[in-house]
């Protein structure tokens, strides 16, 4: 699987936009881009994810660059309530294995800690 | 709809001890994911069911790790005998995801926080 980098920490002020960056200069053809939040103490949250189309939904948007390498998630209007950890994550549609096939692995870097101030 | 639901929420065992974990996922989801979390770090994935097979358990240490998913439905995740290095959060996640490409994003329980004594 593609490796992604993230930076390690990221300072916000309530109501602004957070724009989050994301490096996956490995990126396949079948891999998807997959963005995830977690908030302390709770299980990982699904945010958006795209192919190589820019794609937007009730939480934020994602811009994935022309030649795939890069990405940027943005929270168009950050509350305190978006400080979390935020993980980039690219994985393929499918996987053959020897136990068969193995479909939408997620493979977790560090994340990028986010922090909203008010 | 309900999300996936996992307990206990808290263990607490001594080293060598056995212990058990539960899951139920989303209803109707086919795919079911056991991940590993030690603090600091990502979650690390451990096993993947496909309704009631496995099909990726690459990074389970079998040794002493098991799972079973019996009827593709709900799920449990057994440790014997633990080690102090068990000590994590294990998440539970599930997926719609059956068969042919999909990308279907996975939906994780809040997890079960373990501390090895």
């Amino acid at each position: 699987d593609a490796k992604t980098t993230q930076p390690p920490s990221m300072d916000c002020a309530e109501g602004r936009a957070a724009n989050l960056p994301c490096n996956h200069s490995t990126i396949s053809g079948n891999e998807y881009v997959y963005w995830y939040r977690q908030i302390h103490s709770q299980g990982p949250q699904y945010i958006i994810h795209g192919l190589k189309n820019n794609e937007t939904n009730e939480m934020a948007s994602l811009i994935i660059t022309e030649d795939r390498k890069s990405s940027t998630l943005i929270l168009p209007h950050a509350t305190l309530r978006d400080t979390a950890v935020y993980y980039c994550i690219v994985s393929p549609l499918r996987i053959s294995g020897d136990g068969g096939t193995s479909y939408g692995k997620l493979t977790f870097g560090q994340g990028t800690i986010l922090t909203v101030h008010p | 709809e309900a999300g996936v639901a996992q307990s206990p929420r808290y263990k607490i065992i001594e080293k060598r001890q056995s212990v058990a974990f539960w899951c139920n996922p989303i209803s109707g989801h086919a795919t079911l994911y056991w991940y590993q979390q030690i603090l600091g770090q990502g979650p690390k994935l451990l096993i993947q069911f496909q309704n009631n097979g496995v099909v990726d358990d690459s990074q389970l240490p079998k040794d002493r790790f098991s799972a079973e998913r019996l009827k593709g439905v709900d799920s449990t995740l057994k440790i014997q005998p633990a080690k102090l290095e068990d000590s994590a959060v294990y998440l539970c996640a599930s997926s719609p995801a059956t068969g042919g490409f999909s990308n279907q994003p996975q939906h994780f329980g809040d997890g079960t926080r373990l501390s090895i004594l």
